[in-house]
């Protein structure tokens, strides 16, 4: 099993909706919690961080770790076409610990 | 103003040859990291020095040799290059402290071996 599994893709929806994605992990050392966006030839950029279990809110994005389940999930509302890119979770167990990637799921948003 | 920067941005070459890639950081960091991401996106790192010392060494071959001659600069060698090694490899950089530091990341060098 690997340390951090994220939901294949590509996924792809119309302008408006609600995404949900999701990653699951098995290292249950992991304290930190990010979702990274990348757009298409592009460095990866954080968009959330969260520590320990909890929700966090940051306009249109929340994000959601539930530790009990080693289950973490980016939920983002009235997507846009801007929204079009890869995210990737990534964790670690301290705070300049090494990251573990998931694997990444490409986002498309249709207008 | 770039934060994270790398060059070359596109590097093809043959087989078997040897080829570095530089990176740079003007955000003042002490921590810096190489990446490579695989063409379906899986991000793994590879090294991670802190203040010019080696703290992270993946499993990675031994013809890949990261270099730090200070903390702003990360270097990647790699010697006697495989098709394997094709990929995008990017750098990073982030300030250690007592909570979580984002990492930057430079937009990526896009390696391609013939």
């Amino acid at each position: 099993q690997k340390e951090v599994e994220q939901d294949p893709g590509p996924l792809s929806v119309p302008e408006g909706a609600i995404v949900s994605l999701n990653c699951t992990y098995s290292n249950s050392a992991f304290q930190y919690f990010m979702w990274y966006r990348q757009y298409s030839r592009k460095g990866p950029e954080l968009l959330m961080y969260t520590y320990s279990s909890g929700n966090k809110e940051d306009g249109r994005f929340t994000a959601q770790v539930d530790k009990s389940s080693k289950y973490i999930s980016l939920f983002i509302r009235d997507s846009q076409p801007s929204d079009s890119a890869t995210y990737l979770c990534a964790m670690g167990p301290g705070a300049n610990s090494k990251l573990t990637f998931g694997k990444g799921i490409t986002l498309s948003v249709r207008p | 103003d770039t934060a994270v920067s790398q060059t070359p941005k596109y590097l093809v070459t043959q087989m078997g040859n040897d080829k570095s890639i530089k990176c740079e950081q003007n955000l003042g960091h002490d921590t810096m990291y190489w990446y490579k991401q695989d063409s379906k996106k899986f991000l793994k790192i590879m090294f991670s020095y802190n203040n010019k010392e080696l703290i992270i060494n993946e499993t990675v071959p031994n013809r890949f040799s990261p270099k730090s001659p200070d903390k702003a600069h990360l270097n990647l060698h790699i010697n006697s290059l495989e098709l394997g090694d094709s990929a995008v490899y990017f750098c990073a950089s982030s300030q250690a402290g007592f909570s979580y530091n984002e990492q930057f990341f430079g937009p990526g060098t896009r390696l391609t071996v013939l």
